[in-house]
């Protein structure tokens, strides 16, 4: 019920292509869906976030598709670049609770 | 503006000693949180902090790992003894605690741990 699985484990995605991570949860009580970036060597960084009551949210690049009935959401990065490459880890959280839910993480890698 | 700080960034120690690793959350914030990153099990939360007080331990493997918060600047995850096992990245994020819109956890840059 806490768990957010989170696909594919690594991906590799060409220069300028779009690169999509999928995430599904089981809990409808989760109410706020992050997307953290992660670069070797550092700590996780919150990248962009989604509620619920919308199915899209875009900032420049990168766009979360957020489909309730199924319970799932994605991370869409458009025009990929390689300084894109990095381990991107979608969560969620019930609102009111401070801890977050991670999923298993995603090792992307854009080819020049 | 200082972000969450940890120490060391690199620990290197031999099984049975004690390690202790340390965190100083962003001024302000009211929460704290330990989490361990492995190849194997991804990033799991340890334990986390609401105002110095422990929230939710059930991510703790075991006896061996206890965490402290004696103020709002500062915090300690201690493993004793220490086991190959245990060699991971351990990241320290704080947040602050608002109803809306939702926290926003600021992670460290995480302590390397290897335990020979």
């Amino acid at each position: 019920q806490q768990q957010v699985k989170q696909s594919p484990q690594s991906l590799i995605v060409q220069k300028g292509g779009i690169s999509i991570i999928n995430c599904a949860y089981e809990n409808t009580a989760f109410d706020y869906f992050p997307w953290y970036q992660q670069f070797p060597g550092k700590g996780p960084a919150l990248l962009i976030a989604i509620r619920p009551d919308v199915s899209e949210k875009k900032e420049g690049r990168f766009t979360i598709s957020f489909n309730k009935s199924a319970k799932q959401f994605s991370l869409h990065i458009m025009d990929s670049q390689p300084g894109d490459s990095a381990t991107y880890f979608c969560a969620a959280s019930i609102q009111g609770a401070q801890k977050l839910v991670f999923g298993q993480g995603t090792r992307l890698t854009i080819n020049p | 503006d200082a972000g969450v700080i940890q120490s060391p960034r690199h620990e290197v120690t031999e099984m049975g000693q004690e390690v202790t690793l340390r965190c100083k959350p962003i001024s302000g914030h009211n929460s704290l949180f330990w989490y361990r990153q492995t190849m194997m099990r991804g990033l799991e939360l340890l334990i986390y902090f609401n105002n110095n007080v422990p929230i939710d331990d059930s991510g703790m493997p075991e006896d061996r790992f206890s965490a402290k918060m004696p103020n709002a600047s500062f915090s300690t995850l201690k493993i004793q003894p220490s086991e190959p096992r245990d060699s991971a990245v351990y990241f320290c994020a704080s947040s602050f605690e608002r109803a809306f819109p939702p926290p926003r956890e600021y992670f460290g840059p995480g302590t390397r741990l290897t335990v020979l």
